[in-house]
This record gives C-alpha cells, structure tokens and sequence, in this order.
C-alpha cells in the first residue's frame, strides 16, 4: 500500500543524546515535511524538503537537523541542543506545488528524560 | 504573515445533534484552506479542502466547511455527529505563493456524548 511510513513509533532517550526519527514515502511525492505537535497545541513546522538534496528550515528549526540524500527519505535528527525535544512529531509529503493535499504519517511519539 | 485561529479548544455535543467547528484566519489574498482530523496517537486525514470557486465545499464523512471571505472564517459542520467523530480538529491554511506549507490552527478537541 502506498503510504508514508514512521519509525519508531515511541522512542525513549536520556537528555544530551542525539536520536534519528525515520520517515519513508512510497508515494513518488517530491515534497516532505516535519512538523512538532505538542500536547493542545496545532502542529508546527520544522523542516521541509521540495527536492532531492535541498531543504529549508521551517519556523521551530534550531535543536533539529534534516537530510534529504533520496526522494522516498527524509530523516530528522533531534539533537542535544534541542531545549525541550519530548513532543509527537509527524512527517508529511505532497507532490511539488502550491495548494497540493499534504498526507501525513502516524507518527513518532519522543520522550526524553 | 498568516494566521489560523480556532477560538473553541473543546466542543462537546450529543450524538445525533448538528455540529460547527469555528475557524478564522488572517491572510493578505485568498487562501487555500483544508480541514484535517486527528484521532489520539494518530497522524492527521484530510477532511477538505477549498482552492476557489464554490464556497461551500464537500468533504469526507459527511463534512462539509462554507468560506466566507467577509469574515475571513472557514467553518467546519456536519448535520449529524456521530461517536465516531470524536476526535481533534485542526484548521490550516496555505499561502499561494512558492512552497506548499500549511499554518494550522491549535486544534479543537470534539467529544460526543452517547
């Protein structure tokens, strides 16, 4: 089935470490996206990708890295330096353009303690 | 810049009973804008969306959302809840110009009472 899959689903880390959220599409979407959701509050944009190779940040950017070195891939490291790092964070593709339907995955839940 | 306001956090109504999610949001031209739903845990479905023409537009589930650019507003509505619409609500617009992000709204929790 086409999709866009996310692994892990829950993910425990100590403070200080990096952690690697994987994000794969099947759907042939040039597009991809990550956004933050906190507990009550709408989702917010952290990082996108409209080509291969090329990414900009969104608006909560500092504390995450991205890399897109495949179409179907688009990985999000949460790093140390992020302040408060615990949240849902959702990845998201469409095809490339404006006003296209942005699909998203299920999902990765991050705690870190 | 954009901004996407949904003035209701909570919304509980009856199943059966008729439903409106309010949604306003702040934005120099017209708009896209889309409806999503979001079960506990899960990611988020579109509902619908509105690019132009018609201002009322269908969605899935029996959903339908009216623009009305005099208010700036994008109102979500289904004339019969159902249990299983209990969920959260988010609103989100794009801009029409380069690039394809979506600002959303905080959300808004729907609860159903048997």
């Amino acid at each position: 089935d086409g999709g866009i899959t996310q692994s892990p689903k829950y993910l425990f880390r100590k403070e200080g470490q990096n952690v690697t959220l994987s994000c794969e599409q099947n759907l042939n979407h040039d597009a991809m996206y990550w956004y933050r959701q906190d507990p009550g509050q709408g989702l917010r944009l952290i990082y996108y990708s409209q080509i291969v190779n090329d990414f900009q940040k969104g608006d909560i950017a500092e504390g995450y890295s991205v890399s897109r070195e495949k179409k179907e891939s688009f990985p999000l490291t949460v790093t140390s330096a992020q302040k408060n790092p615990t949240a849902f964070y959702l990845c998201a593709s469409s095809m490339y353009g404006h006003g296209n339907t942005i699909y998203f995955g299920e999902g990765s839940w991050l705690t870190v303690v | 810049a954009q901004s996407v306001t949904q003035p209701d956090i909570h919304i509980t109504v009856s199943e059966g009973a008729s439903l409106e999610l309010r949604c306003n949001y702040s934005y120099g031209a017209t708009p896209y804008l889309f409806w999503y739903v979001q079960s506990p845990g899960q990611g988020l479905q579109l509902l619908l969306k509105y690019f132009s023409g018609d201002t009322l537009v269908q969605g899935i589930k029996g959903f339908e959302a009216e623009f009305k650019r005099s208010q700036s507003s994008f109102n979500l509505r289904k004339p019969s809840v159902h249990w299983s619409d209990a969920a959260e609500y988010f609103c989100a617009v794009a801009s029409r110009g380069a690039g394809n992000m979506l600002t959303f709204g905080g959300g808004t929790r729907l609860m159903v009472k048997p």
